[in-house]
C-alpha cells in the first residue's frame, strides 16, 4: 500500500528565505505528482503537477523536483514572502485519478 | 482556468439529521469525481469516487449506506452523509478529473466543514 510521507511538518522561516519541502512515498509506480496549497479551512490549489517521466516543473519562485526511484519529492519555494503561509501537500496519482496524500508541512513565514 | 463549486462551505446539525453536499463543475464536464475527508491534523483521504452514470466505487472501510453519492450529471455530484453523527465531523472536498479519468490536474472544491452537534 502507497504511504506518502512529508518532512517536516511543521516550518517557519523568516521572509526572503527560500523554503525546501520534502515529500517521499514508498511505490514508486506512480502516475503523477501534485503539490497543493491548503489555506485554513478552504479547499486545495494545485501549484505543480509532475509527471511520472518528468523529472521536474517550474512555475515562478516554484520548483518541484521528482526522483521516482527514490521515492523523493521536493518542492523548492524561493525567497519566500507571507503569503507563502499555508500547508503544503503533497499527493502521488494514480492513472485513475486517485491521490494518495501526505499530512502536509505548514509553513510560516514571518515578515 | 477551470473551477469547482462545492456547497455548502460550512454546515453544523444535530446528530441523526442527513447532510448533502453538492460539487459542480462549471466550466468543464467531469466524468468522474473523488470526494475525499480530512480530519484536524490529518491528511485528506480518498472516500470514494464518483462516475457520472454509474455507481460509486468505495474505498475499504467507508460505509456506502451511510455516505451516498450520487452523480446525475456531467457537472454535477452529490455527497450525502445520512444518519450524520459526531464522529462524521470532519471536513469534505471534492475533486473533479476534467479530462475524464486519466490523471491530470485535479481541481478541487473549496471543501465543506460538517460538525454534527
Amino acid at each position: 500500500k502507497q504511504e506518502v510521507t512529508q518532512i517536516p511538518a511543521a516550518l517557519s522561516v523568516p521572509e526572503g528565505e527560500n523554503l525546501v519541502l520534502n515529500c517521499s512515498f514508498t511505490d514508486s509506480a506512480i502516475y503523477n505528482l501534485q503539490w497543493f496549497r491548503q489555506d485554513p479551512g478552504k479547499g486545495l490549489t494545485s501549484l505543480l503537477l509532475i509527471q511520472s517521466s518528468q523529472r521536474e516543473q517550474t512555475s515562478g519562485r516554484l520548483n518541484a523536483s521528482l526522483d521516482k526511484s527514490s521515492g523523493r519529492s521536493t518542492l523548492y519555494i524561493a525567497a519566500s514572502q507571507p503569503g507563502d503561509s499555508a500547508t503544503y501537500l503533497c499527493a502521488v496519482g494514480d492513472s485513475w485519478g486517485k491521490l494518495q496524500f501526505g499530512a502536509g508541512t505548514q509553513v510560516v513565514v514571518t515578515p | 482556468g477551470a473551477v469547482v463549486s462545492q456547497h455548502p462551505s460550512r454546515v453544523i446539525c444535530k446528530s441523526g439529521t442527513s447532510v448533502k453536499i453538492e460539487c459542480r463543475s462549471l466550466d468543464f464536464q467531469a466524468t468522474t469525481m473523488f470526494w475525499y475527508r480530512q480530519f484536524p491534523k490529518q491528511s485528506l483521504m480518498l472516500m470514494a469516487t464518483s462516475n457520472e452514470g454509474s455507481k460509486a466505487t468505495y474505498e475499504q472501510g467507508v460505509e456506502k449506506d451511510k455516505f451516498l453519492i450520487n452523480h446525475a450529471s456531467l457537472t454535477l455530484s452529490t455527497l450525502t452523509v445520512t444518519s450524520a453523527h459526531p464522529e462524521d465531523s470532519s471536513f469534505y472536498i471534492c475533486s473533479a478529473d476534467r479530462t475524464g479519468g486519466v490523471s491530470e490536474k485535479l481541481f478541487f472544491g473549496s471543501g465543506t466543514q460538517l460538525s454534527v452537534l
